[in-house]
């Protein structure tokens, strides 16, 4: 059972504009979101992070929403840039810190058209 | 059903034993791959199999050695366990002869290592 989820693949999106990539969870002991960014060819990196004691936390371009009622997370990115065009992975931790394993989402290759 | 699991979950040890991860996935996928989480929370590929043969291998000592039985498997192999070994592993898996993971991936939910 796939307990993050990344409904959507891939996502296209005009330079400029705003990307909102998406993640659901199933399991309510989650207390720590993470997103990743991966280029071919390399190992994911670190983007941002949220704690569930928070609904929001922006770094620059990118911000992270969490509705824990609803059990989503979302990234936005803006604006979006063409070297933002990468695959995106969600992940999610808990309970509690310290907990360093992690559950995956699959992934959404976001393309940012010039 | 776990589309990707890893054995143990945790693993405790002692300096200079030799253990091993499992990962199996139920996917089908032709590609697996073995990751290292450092404190940075940085996933940094060890390995990537497709088809059972190896296809990156990155610099990593060696006394870290996969061995994958068949596509739906690639364990890990560690000797002489140092305190720098602790870590999380993550295995993955992803469908196609690609050389890394380009499209939908699914992760195993990583074996907490810790070398004492």
């Amino acid at each position: 059972d796939q307990q993050v989820k990344q409904n959507s693949p891939s996502l296209s999106v005009q330079e400029g504009r705003i990307s909102i990539l998406n993640c659901d969870y199933t399991n309510s002991m989650f207390d720590y979101f993470l997103w990743y960014k991966k280029y071919p060819a390399e190992g994911p990196t670190f983007l941002i992070s949220i704690s569930s004691i928070k609904d929001k936390n922006e770094d620059g371009r990118f911000t992270v929403f969490l509705n824990k009622s609803a059990k989503h997370l979302s990234l936005h990115i803006v604006p979006s840039q063409p070297g933002d065009s990468a695959v995106y992975f969600c992940a999610a931790s808990g309970p509690g810190f310290g907990n360093e394993k992690l559950t995956f989402g699959t992934g959404t290759r976001l393309t940012i058209i010039p | 059903d776990t589309a990707v699991s890893q054995t143990p979950k945790y693993l405790v040890t002692q300096m200079g034993n030799d253990k091993s991860i499992k990962c199996e996935q139920n996917l089908g996928h032709d590609t697996m791959y073995w990751y290292k989480q450092d404190s940075k929370k940085f996933l940094k590929i060890m390995f990537s199999y497709n088809n059972k043969e190896l296809i990156i291998n990155e610099t990593v000592p060696n006394r870290f050695s996969p061995k994958s039985p068949d596509k739906a498997h690639l364990n890990l192999h560690i000797n002489s366990l140092e305190l720098g070994d602790s870590a999380v592993y993550f295995c993955a898996s992803s469908q196609g002869a690609i050389i890394e993971i380009d499209s939908e991936a699914f992760f195993g939910q990583g074996t907490r290592l810790t070398v004492v």
